[in-house]
């Protein structure tokens, strides 16, 4: 197992437009999570899943935001109609409950820029 | 409503010293405190974490201490070594599982 892979590393698009990124977990951890991190913050909770239900999701995630994980393995997070405010590094992080304290363990993240 | 304050943006610390990073938290509603290290274009990566009912909880170079009185949270790496360069956060587990992370200190190693 490599770990979580996200996928692409890299996106630039302009204002407007749709984006979609990809999430793969470790095979065996069945929660998912996307944060989010701007210049200088800590990185900041969008929504979780276990398996395939998405149990709860940010006030930061608004409307143009959604996120599934249809067979309860990879995940998508869509952002419509992206804004520059959206820019900022998109991680993804898989657990399992057993070590869900200290079990996470993160992608290297979408960085997005938005222009 | 910040529930995680890393006061510090930035440590400098020459090589072989100890560095010492902090953090404050304003709720005691927490299981458990962690740390977690991150390097330019990776994920953070866990460091170490510390039950609520301790005080203490060592790994190697790493010891992490808790002040529930304070509710301060701090991060001792000693010796320090150039590779632990990178930015720290410190973290709280909250709700259904996530975390919830300071703005984080970098750190910096000097020879």
């Amino acid at each position: 197992d490599t770990g979580v892979s996200q996928d692409p590393r890299h996106k630039i698009t302009k204002r407007g437009q749709n984006v979609t990124f990809r999430c793969d977990p470790i095979s065996e951890h069945n929660r998912l999570y996307w944060y989010r991190q701007t210049l200088g913050q800590g990185p900041e909770f969008l929504t979780y899943f276990q398996n395939e239900a998405q149990l709860e999701k940010s006030r930061l995630l608004s409307d143009r935001f959604s996120a599934e994980r249809p067979k309860g393995s990879f995940s998508t997070l869509e952002i419509q109609r992206t804004e520059q405010g959206d820019s900022a590094m998109y991680l993804c992080a898989s657990s399992f409950p057993r070590t869900g304290y200290n079990g996470y363990t993160f992608g290297s993240g979408t960085r997005l820029t938005v222009v | 409503d910040q529930q995680v304050k890393q006061n510090s943006p930035s440590l400098s610390v020459q090589e072989g010293r100890i560095s010492i990073l902090n953090c404050d938290y304003t709720n005691s509603m927490f299981d458990y405190f962690l740390w977690y290290k991150k390097y330019p274009a990776e994920g953070p990566t866990f460091l170490i974490s510390i039950s609520s009912i301790k005080d203490k909880n060592e790994d190697g170079r790493f010891t992490v201490f808790l002040n529930k009185s304070a509710k301060h949270l701090s991060l001792h790496i000693v010796p320090s070594q150039p590779g632990d360069s990178a930015v720290y956060f410190c973290d709280i587990i909250q709700g259904a599982q996530k975390l919830v992370f300071g703005q984080g200190t970098r750190l910096t190693i000097n020879p």
